[in-house]
């Protein structure tokens, strides 16, 4: 079975700060990963995924995420975060073969101070 | 870009009432999927379809239905609400087409209230 940890309930970063949100996955053969974003009253919104390829993958509002196959972890990261980022984070993972239905993290809020 | 529009933002229901909770897609896709979201407790699949009238039970179907008569739409029962049930209910697509590369796209949600 296919599982992802999000280890931190919430993540408090200042404005202009780089900011880290941790994702770790549990997946036989190589993963599908996944990171959605949720802003209040709203429905998740894609971020960015990886597949195959390179390690760092770069998304949407200038996010990133680091692949990282031996610690089997899928970090989100931003260079410099701004106070528009406070949301609430989703890490999914799908196992390659397996079905069209995602496994998602428990979610992780981002709160950035001015 | 692709739309996903659940009929209400907000719905308050009394217990033991039939409730329906509507969700259309606009871009053909097959996939479509009901989560209910809790704090602490993440996103929880009610229901997914694959294609019209094919259905699969999530993780926490009890106390729920779906219909899927046509592509386009698909639809949340609750055949008789309780208080448990109140939560946020967020809609689904995706397409097959791309494999498992392809993301969910998600509706902006519905929030039930059982009272």
């Amino acid at each position: 079975a296919q599982s992802v940890a999000q280890p931190e309930d919430q993540v408090n970063v200042a404005e202009g700060n780089p900011l880290t949100v941790k994702c770790t996955y549990s997946v036989s053969g190589n993963p599908y990963l996944f990171w959605y974003v949720q802003y209040p009253n709203r429905g998740l919104q894609f971020l960015l995924k990886y597949i195959t390829g390179d390690n760092l993958v770069k998304g949407s509002y200038g996010f990133e995420a680091e692949f990282n196959k031996s610690q089997t972890s899928f970090h989100l990261k931003k260079p410099s975060a701004l106070v528009s980022d406070s949301a609430l984070y989703f890490c999914a993972v799908r196992r390659p073969g397996g079905s069209y239905i995602p496994t998602f993290g428990r979610g992780t809020s981002l709160i950035v101070h001015p | 870009d692709v739309k996903v529009t659940q009929s209400s933002r907000y719905l308050v229901k009394r217990t033991g009432e039939k409730v329906f909770l509507e969700c259309v897609q606009d871009m053909d896709h097959e996939n479509m999927f009901w989560y209910r979201q809790d704090p602490g407790l993440g996103l929880r699949l009610i229901y997914f379809s694959y294609d019209v009238k094919m259905k699969e039970k999530g993780d926490i179907p009890e106390g729920y239905s779906v219909s899927r008569e046509k592509k386009e739409r698909f639809s949340l029962i609750l055949e008789s609400a309780s208080t448990n049930q109140t939560s946020m209910y967020l809609c689904a697509s995706s397409s097959p087409d791309r494999g498992l590369n392809s993301p969910l796209h998600f509706g902006n949600g519905t929030r039930l209230t059982v009272t």
